[in-house]
């Protein structure tokens, strides 16, 4: 059964740091791109950062370009969100979102339950 | 960046209903589009993708049709299990977007 479960999460203040892990099982995680999407209270869905299967593309929503690393550890199963310079506007739940292929079909076939980031001082 | 706009915000309907929910794409994205359900604290789920795929496991009344800027998700008959939000995204391009949500209540 696949799964996806992330954590890190927590209260942060403006510009600090966090760091959000993604932990998978159930599928060779190996073999598929990986994303980060966001949902502010209240507001839609937020396509985040995209990583393929061997890192070897990413890509980045404007809102977080240069602020926000995305990552993976195919050995560890874990995908990763490095958060600096964080704002208020980041505050949202994060999910990992697994990619149906490897390298980035676009959709997303399995979704974590999310963490919750809040940025406040 | 490609915006997509969902209608209705909210529906009310009943077990039973036929429901029909609308998105529209800022610029022609083929049929790269996919379906998502929501239900309060639990992961999204994917319904439908290219427009028109059931996902497997996904129940036959859910069906997705259009292309290029006008797209639909129909539930044939709404079951109690269907009240939640759905919403659109497209993948023609990055950014990846989503549609603002359609919330499908109880009547």
């Amino acid at each position: 059964q696949v799964q996806l479960v992330e954590s890190g999460g927590g209260v942060v203040q403006p510009g600090g740091s966090l760091r959000l892990s993604c932990a998978a099982s159930g599928f060779t995680f190996s073999g598929y791109g990986m994303n980060w999407v966001r949902q502010a209270p209240g507001k839609g869905l937020e396509w985040v950062a995209f990583i393929r299967s061997d890192g070897s593309k990413i890509y980045y929503a404007d809102s977080v370009k240069g602020r926000f690393t995305i990552s993976r550890d195919n050995s560890k199963n874990t995908l990763y969100l490095q958060m600096n310079s964080l704002r208020p506007e980041d505050t949202a739940v994060y999910n990992c979102a697994k990619d149906p292929s490897h390298y980035g079909s676009g959709y997303y076939d399995c979704w974590g339950q999310g963490t919750l980031v809040t940025v406040s001082s | 960046d490609i915006q997509m706009t969902q209608s209705p915000s909210t529906l009310s309907a009943s077990v039973g209903d036929r429901v029909t929910i609308s998105c529209r794409a800022s610029q022609n994205i083929n049929s790269w589009l996919a379906w998502y359900q929501q239900k309060p604290g639990k992961a999204p789920k994917l319904l439908i993708y290219k427009a028109s795929n059931l996902e497997s496991g996904v129940p036959s009344r859910f069906s997705g049709s259009g292309s290029g800027t006008d797209f639909t998700l129909t539930i044939s008959s709404l079951q109690p299990d269907d009240f939640a939000t759905y919403c659109c995204q497209q993948y023609n391009s990055y950014p990846r977007t989503f549609g603002q949500g359609t919330k499908v209540e109880l009547k």
